[in-house]
């Protein structure tokens, strides 16, 4: 199985042009989650998605919107893209549904600049 | 709300050499752990985690980890590196279930660059 795919792999951006990053997963988790890896900060989460129809803000949420029409797929908008959203963006997904703690499964990235 | 410290940007380390990575999180509740791995160009994999129980966990490729509740650090280590153990690591906390409800959202350290030299 395919796992988690992100695309665009990489795009240069003018800032304020919009954008949308997109994200597929076909392993049926019910969460998703959207991060941005930038050198010396680690992941920070930007949305979450607990199910099909819901999402939620995490630590650096400004600038960006998410939606959750259904289960596969969880696309990242910037509607009016700033320099400082230079970052590489990460999808994942989780099953919690079981009750259990599951890992969260990582997409391969998208590298995006904002001049 | 959870914070983890990983202290070294950089840990470089000779082939077949021993290596522990250091980690420290703070939470005022009870909280699940993990070690991720991303090699150069790619995305995140899970090394190993710790949820309850056995306070030393055993991952892929021969890491393992020893939960250290009074000291609040998950260090991760390793009896001899490969050259192909080279990539970042990083430390992640999040609130156990009971208070995190259900999504599992995790707080990650800025990382640790495992450099292995032959």
């Amino acid at each position: 199985t395919a796992g988690i795919t992100q695309a665009p792999t990489s795009q240069i951006l003018a800032a304020g042009r919009s954008m949308t990053l997109r994200c597929t997963q076909d392993m049926r988790h019910n969460a998703m989650y959207w991060y941005r890896q930038d050198l010396g900060l680690g992941l920070r989460l930007i949305h979450y998605s607990n199910t099909a129809g819901t999402t939620g803000k995490g630590e650096v949420p400004d600038g960006y919107s998410v939606s959750r029409a259904n289960t596969d797929d969880f696309p990242l908008t910037l509607a009016s893209a700033v320099p400082s959203q230079t970052s590489v963006y990460f999808c994942a997904s989780s099953d919690s549904r079981a009750g259990a703690y599951n890992e969260q499964f990582f997409g391969p990235g998208t590298r995006l600049t904002v001049l | 709300a959870q914070s983890v410290t990983q202290l070294d940007s950089q840990v470089p380390v000779f082939e077949e050499a021993p290596v522990e990575l250091r980690c420290n999180y703070s939470s005022s509740v009870s909280v699940y752990l993990f070690w991720y791995v991303q090699y150069p160009n790619q995305g995140l994999q899970l090394l190993l985690k710790y949820l309850s129980g056995s306070t030393l966990v055993k991952g892929i490729n021969g890491f393992e980890a020893e939960f250290n509740k009074s000291q609040t650090s998950f260090h991760l280590r390793k009896p001899s590196v490969h050259i192909s153990d080279t990539a970042e690591y990083f430390c992640a906390v999040s609130p156990s279930l009971f208070y995190g409800g259900a999504t599992n959202k995790l707080i990650f350290g800025t990382g640790t660059l495992l450099a292995v030299q032959p």
